[in-house]
């Protein structure tokens, strides 16, 4: 079946460091790929999606890009603030499929 | 209202007792799916409601789980006889149709602790 592996945390870093979620899916045929974020308090919300290969996906200077060669989308920005500070979820919906399959999700922490 | 509305936010439940957890789409949106999200253990698929087709209960954990969508809006999540390991966030969440590519939209979740 389908399935999403991606990095252990929690993670944390400085305000202004670099920051990389690494995220690897299993599926059949083509799967939709999507980065949601839960923020302290309040419900997942999508943060950005790619629907087919070598697509990136961006929304609030975050990025990833659909690499089916690896099997990969890994989330990535260039300079975290203290507001980021969240839990990241990579999730994947299959070939036809209605149904997200997440990963365990992974715990930024933002420090000043 | 705006987002998709879950009630109870949090309940404290003794170990046996029947617990009911409502969820509130957004107006319009065909597909609801209930997830439950554990600690150090991701979200769980529970179960998918779209229209009036039959839902893809194929996620239920036992037959303890039930769930109901009335008149194509609010769903009922049922758990029977609930046990300490039924502890977790329930999560609600609804989308517009349910294409490939559709993004969800969740609620805020149910906080369930079984003592």
């Amino acid at each position: 079946g389908d399935s999403v592996t991606q990095m252990e945390g929690p993670v944390t870093l400085s305000e202004e460091a670099f920051l990389t979620i690494n995220c690897t899916y299993t599926a059949t045929g083509y799967p939709s790929l999507f980065w949601y974020v839960q923020y302290p308090g309040e419900g997942l919300q999508l943060l950005l999606k790619a629907t087919k290969a070598d697509d990136k996906g961006s929304n609030k200077g975050f990025e990833a890009t659909y690499r089916k060669e690896t099997t990969s989308f890994h989330l990535e920005k260039g300079s975290v603030q203290v507001s980021d500070s969240a839990v990241y979820f990579c999730a994947l919906k299959g070939a036809g499929s209605y149904q997200l399959t997440f990963g365990k999700g992974t715990k930024l922490s933002v420090i000043p | 209202g705006a987002g998709v509305s879950q009630s109870p936010s949090n309940k404290v439940t003794e170990k046996g007792k029947d617990v009911e957890l409502r969820c509130d789409p957004i107006s319009g949106h065909t597909a609801l799916y209930w997830y439950r999200q554990s600690l150090g253990q991701g979200l769980e698929f529970l179960i998918y409601f779209q229209g009036n087709s039959a839902p893809d209960k194929s996620g239920l954990p036992s037959d303890r789980f039930s769930a109901e969508r009335t008149g194509g809006s609010v769903s009922t999540l049922t758990i029977q006889r609930t046990q300490q390991e039924d502890s977790a966030v329930y999560l609600c969440a609804s989308s517009l149709v349910p294409g490939q590519n559709e993004k969800l939209f969740f609620g805020s979740g149910t906080q369930l602790s079984v003592l």
